[in-house]
């Protein structure tokens, strides 16, 4: 079946790496997401990675990826204030035409000083 | 502004009424998503349209829902005698859709409906 499993809460001090993990079922996703979703806003595509990869960085994110475990998780470098948000990973499985996006229920990311 | 643009914003209404919501997509996007947020949950899948053919539908749509997209441009979900469980963020997402082409889904701010 179609599950996307995450920790719902992530606690971390500015200035500090968080690390925000992610357990996808489907092995026939081609693409993973992470979107990232602040209060009372839609939702921000922050970075995805495709599923022959294993690792790949944008300025202060890293997103790693451990197929054989279905194992996602997105790295924030440097964490500050305004990265205080809801974070999802969402898979897109070849049912829905690799274009339907599963998501998890969201880690909420609190960054204090 | 070219996002993906919603209107609504926000909708209340009571129990048992009719409302429409509409979305606008990215203009030349053929493909137009409808997922539904409630509180403390990711968003789940509730139709697509590529054009103005729907293409599939999750079982969350009950037969109260019904979507549309005409013209294959915008695109209206329509809840009949709406019910509190109905409260909910409605998003919508656009993506081009090119065949054979995994592209990333743009969204919109969403409607958020509450039910009374």
């Amino acid at each position: 079946g179609e599950d996307v499993e995450q920790s719902l809460f992530l606690s971390v001090r500015e200035g500090d790496s968080s690390v925000i993990n992610c357990t996808y079922t489907d092995s026939s996703s081609t693409y993973l997401y992470w979107y990232k979703q602040e209060p009372g806003a839609g939702l921000q595509l922050l970075t995805y990675i495709f599923s022959n990869m294993d690792m790949k960085q944008d300025q202060r994110l890293t997103v790693l990826l451990n197929k054989k475990d279905k194992h996602l998780s997105l790295r924030i470098a440097d964490t500050q204030t305004g990265d205080s948000a809801i974070y999802f990973c969402a898979e897109t499985p070849f049912e829905g035409g690799y274009n339907k996006l599963i998501f998890g229920a969201g880690t909420r990311l609190a960054v204090h000083p | 502004d070219t996002g993906v643009s919603q209107d609504p914003r926000h909708k209340i209404t009571k129990r048992g009424q009719n409302v429409t919501f509409r979305c606008d997509p990215i203009s030349e996007h053929n493909r137009l998503y409808w997922y539904r947020q409630t509180l403390g949950q990711g968003p789940e899948f509730l139709t697509y349209f590529q054009n103005e053919a729907q293409l599939e539908k999750s079982r969350l749509l009950s037969d109260r829902f019904s979507a549309e997209r005409p013209k294959g441009s915008f695109s209206t979900l329509e809840i009949q005698r709406t019910e509190q469980g109905d409260s909910a963020m409605y998003l919508c997402a656009s993506i081009h859709g090119l065949a054979g082409v995994v592209d990333t889904q743009y969204f919109g701010p969403g409607t958020r409906l509450t039910v009374l």
